[in-house]
């Protein structure tokens, strides 16, 4: 469904906790890209990845880490660093070179801390 | 970097009625503006998009309008259906893949 997985779709916390988000994607993509989403307040960036071994800081990074060892996954660790983690994190993936290219979306993970 | 605005954040429309919802950028590099819509409890998805080449694109009963010199864009939908009703993101980027998204605008089509 998509080429894009999050997994899992509902995840609680404790406070204190870090806890990490999977994304694979099977699209033979080039770049991948986390966001999360509050209400009223749109999609915001907090990482992004061009290229295997390589990822850069969006908008929003403190509080969290990722990794890109394989071109088909981008997990998103949200630390005990990040003040307010409840929200709904959605992952994309695009083919990159370049030239903007549209945007594939998981189907996203609701954390929730407890 | 960039900021993209979108106006308003609701709009209610009769069902058959056009539906407008405007975007300003506000980095003159950016050359790439998608539209995407996100039913509720579902996944954002690109239903549109237009290149800083190009003035206006339709797709069926959606078009985009880009004004560079203004440095807004428009979503028009026209014979609105109830299955428009989601939230629409507008989003520019300029060469890089790094897209920056409005705050979305709620669309609710009344039947």
């Amino acid at each position: 469904d998509g080429g894009i997985t999050q997994s899992p779709k509902y995840l609680f916390r404790k406070e204190g906790q870090n806890v990490t988000l999977s994304c694979e994607q099977n699209l033979n993509h080039d770049a991948m890209y986390w966001y999360r989403q509050d209400p009223g307040q749109g999609l915001r960036l907090i990482y992004y990845s061009q290229i295997v071994n390589d990822f850069q800081k969006g908008d929003i990074a403190e509080g969290y880490s990722v990794s890109r060892e394989k071109k088909e996954s981008f997990p998103l660790t949200v630390t005990s660093a990040q003040k307010n983690p409840t929200a709904f994190y959605l992952c994309a993936s695009s083919l990159t070179g370049g030239s903007n290219t549209e945007a594939f979306f998981g189907q996203g993970t609701r954390l929730t801390v407890v | 970097g960039e900021n993209v605005e979108q106006h308003p954040s609701t709009l209610s429309v009769q069902e058959g009625d056009s539906a407008v919802i405007k975007c300003t950028y506000s980095d003159s590099a950016s050359n790439y503006f998608p539209w995407y819509k996100q039913e509720l409890g579902k996944r954002p998805q690109l239903i549109i998009d237009i290149r800083s080449n190009v003035g206006e694109k339709k797709d069926q009963r959606i078009a985009v309008t880009l004004n560079k010199t203004a440095k807004h864009f428009s979503l028009h939908i026209t014979e609105t259906q109830p299955e428009d009703s989601a939230v629409y993101f507008c989003a520019a980027s300029k060469g890089n893949n790094r897209l920056a998204f409005g705050k979305g605008n709620q669309v609710v089509v009344i039947p």
